[in-house]
């Protein structure tokens, strides 16, 4: 079974560009998640989906990230126009919806590496 | 609001055991779990307590005491390949909102 998958895993873009990062959850998975880690900080969460709707979008930053997931598939996350203090590691992860006794396990992608310039 | 908090930096020696604790505050706790994540990668799944006491997974073990907000990882038998940073981290609801703590950087040396 593919795990979560993220596009580009590594993008360099100039400050006042747009770039958008892409997630594919592991197939079945209601929830996903955004996140992002920026110098080796704490992993700073930034919104959620339950299938297409956003559950929780209070971790993001401002109005230049916009997130998406049309058709509760893949979701897609546009920051514009990127400023230097968005370079970091954005991390999309999904998990299945299940029960408290299953645990809170989420599936973490290999992470997208922004460098804004 | 949530909030956790780890140590930031701890070293051990390869063969110890190593204590990594984390208290947090927040609302509709649904268990604590531990994260594993080597410089450059992805986050990885170590343990998950819903309940108190103690759960063990090989090398590794962790706690939690719901009445103090507190849990641990204990790793035992540390290997070179245990340097990584370890994240707590509590999911909220039934929607499995998961918020992490800072994490804490584990250096393992000869």
């Amino acid at each position: 079974e593919a795990g979560v998958t993220q596009f580009p895993s590594h993008s360099v873009i100039e400050k006042g560009q747009t770039v958008t990062l892409r997630c594919d959850p592991i197939s079945g998975h209601d929830n996903l998640y955004w996140y992002r880690r920026v110098m080796g900080k704490e992993i700073k969460f930034l919104l959620h989906f339950v299938k297409e709707s956003k559950q929780d979008e209070s971790g993001m930053p401002n109005n230049r990230f916009l997130a998406e997931r049309t058709g509760g598939t893949y979701s897609t996350l546009k920051v514009q126009p990127a400023e230097l203090e968005d370079s970091g590691v954005y991390f999309c992860a999904s998990s299945p919806s299940v029960g408290r006794s299953s645990g809170n396990t989420i599936y973490f992608g290999e992470g997208s590496w922004l460098t804004v310039v | 609001g949530q909030s956790l908090e780890q140590p930031s930096e701890v070293t051990a020696v390869e063969g110890a055991i190593v204590q990594i604790n984390c208290t947090y505050q927040t609302s509709g706790f649904y268990g604590l779990s531990w994260y594993q994540q080597h410089d450059g990668g992805a986050p990885t799944f170590l343990s998950y307590n819903a309940l108190d006491g103690l759960e063990e997974t090989g090398r590794f073990s962790s706690f939690l005491s719901r009445s103090d907000s507190y849990g641990y990882l204990l790793l035992q038998e540390l290997q070179m390949k245990d340097s990584a940073s370890y994240f707590c981290a509590v999911g909220i609801g039934g929607y499995q909102k998961v918020t992490f703590g800072t994490g804490t950087k584990l250096q393992v040396i000869p």
